[in-house]
């Protein structure tokens, strides 16, 4: 596609359940980033792949959060055991390299 | 510790007035710098960015920001703000090698006045 897609646009879970959160970057862009915002937050950093290399999980939370990249393309976010405090837009970047990050529309997660 | 500072929270301009949003960052090198606009219920959109070169860049919708290594300043301006621009505006950094983590400002949200 065109853009970074993400989905599902909007999400409501009950608390203590696990959640997938997917993301389609730009064909080709090596790079891919997971960012939470929280209301009248800014972005926080939480997991970052590029290319085959290990990924920089050290804005992950806790363990109940995870994320792979299969193939190099398609992300998934997965939040286990679901929390009030995981309530939050969570956006998805991609990028070819050192040039700049391309944002998804984020999915906003709420937890009940 | 690598860090972005947008000191003003909220900033409100009258249609028509130039408009200037601060960005100070604390880095040990100077990094690749950003500037992203957000509209509600959107995702992030790049307005400018800061590689090397000239320092003060061009971006879309009119904005341009300045480069100042002296005071690590970043900051965003617009000489006549239109109603559209309301928004929330987030500053970056980026390092220039090694891991390419963005550090984001906490954001300024912008209201125009007509």
């Amino acid at each position: 596609g065109a853009g970074v897609s993400q989905s599902p646009s909007n999400k409501v879970t009950e608390k203590g359940k696990d959640v997938e959160l997917r993301c389609d970057p730009i064909s080709g862009h090596t790079a891919l980033y997971w960012y939470r915002q929280s209301l009248g937050q800014g972005l926080e950093f939480l997991i970052y792949f590029q290319g085959n290399s290990a990924p920089d999980k050290s804005g992950l939370p806790s363990d109940r959060f995870s994320a792979e990249r299969t193939g190099g393309s398609v992300s998934t976010l997965t939040i286990q055991r679901t929390q009030q405090e995981d309530s939050a837009v969570y956006l998805c970047a991609s990028s070819a390299g050192h040039l700049q990050a391309f944002f998804g529309q984020g999915t906003r997660l709420t937890v009940v | 510790a690598q860090s972005v500072t947008q000191p003003d929270i909220h900033i409100t301009v009258s249609e028509g007035a130039s408009l200037e949003l601060r960005c100070n960052y604390s880095y040990g090198a100077t990094p690749y710098l950003f500037w992203y606009v957000q509209s509600p219920g959107q995702g992030l959109q790049l307005l400018l960015k800061y590689f090397s070169g000239d320092t003060l860049v061009q971006g879309i919708k009119g904005f341009e920001a300045e480069f100042k290594r002296s005071q690590s300043s970043f900051n965003l301006r617009k000489p006549s703000v239109h109603w559209s621009d309301a928004a929330e505006y987030f500053c970056a950094v980026r390092p220039t090698s090694g891991t390419y983590k963005y550090i984001f400002g906490t954001g300024t949200r912008l209201k125009v006045l007509a």
